[in-house]
């Protein structure tokens, strides 16, 4: 069993619409999560960190974290043609930033 | 020069040769990372200096041999590579602060392609 497991994609969402992004994790004893962005041929960048259960919201970027199943997800509301990208889920257990990365969803917005 | 800075960005080599992958940050970071990332694969982690001593080394092959002289530079020395090594390779670096934030700050990568 993967570590961080992520649906490979792609999701095709139009634009103004809300992708939904999903990822679970194997390890219990996990405890900060983040997504990443990765535009092609760039580098990874953070855009959401959660540390406790329910919704953290940052402008579009809702993230979800569930521990009990453990599931974490993202929602991009108002979805836009440059919202296009891969996204990484990343989990972190020690005590330093330590991360395990999903395989990434591709995300494609289409006017 | 900002942010993290990778050299070369596109680099060939045959399996006999040997090369190095060199990093440099400049927000005065203390920790420094080695990533591979390989197509429909998730980024794996090589190595973790923290505080210019290795903390993390993933059980990857003696192949790969990372050094880091100060807090600011890492490298990644090759030699006898094999065509499975083709990949990206990424650094990254982040301040340690006794918490984890998740924050890493990574470079644009190094393409490795081994003949």
């Amino acid at each position: 069993q993967k570590e961080v497991e992520q649906n490979s994609g792609p999701l095709s969402v139009p634009e103004g619409a809300i992708a939904s992004l999903n990822c679970t994790y194997s390890d219990r004893v996990s405890q900060s999560f983040f997504w990443y962005r990765q535009y092609s041929g760039k580098s990874p960048e953070l855009i959401m960190s959660i540390y406790s259960n329910g919704d953290k919201e940052d402008g579009r970027f809702t993230a979800q974290l569930n521990k009990a199943s453990q599931y974490v997800s993202l929602l991009i509301r108002d979805s836009q043609p440059s919202d296009s990208a891969t996204y990484l889920c990343a989990v972190n257990k020690g005590g330093y930033n330590k991360l395990i990365f999903g395989a990434g969803t591709r995300l494609a917005v289409h006017p | 020069e900002t942010g993290v800075t990778q050299t070369p960005r596109h680099l060939v080599m045959g399996m006999t040769n040997k090369k190095s992958l060199k990093c440099e940050q400049h927000l005065g970071h203390n920790a420094m990372y080695w990533y591979k990332q390989s197509a429909k694969k998730p980024l794996e982690l090589m190595f973790v200096y923290s505080l210019e001593e290795r903390v993390e080394n993933n059980s990857v092959p003696s192949r790969f041999s990372p050094e880091c002289p100060n807090s600011s530079h890492l490298f990644l020395h090759l030699h006898t590579l094999q065509p499975e090594d083709s990949a990206l390779y990424l650094c990254a670096s982040s301040q340690e602060t006794g918490g984890a934030t998740g924050e890493l700050f990574f470079g644009e990568g190094s393409r490795l392609t081994v003949l």
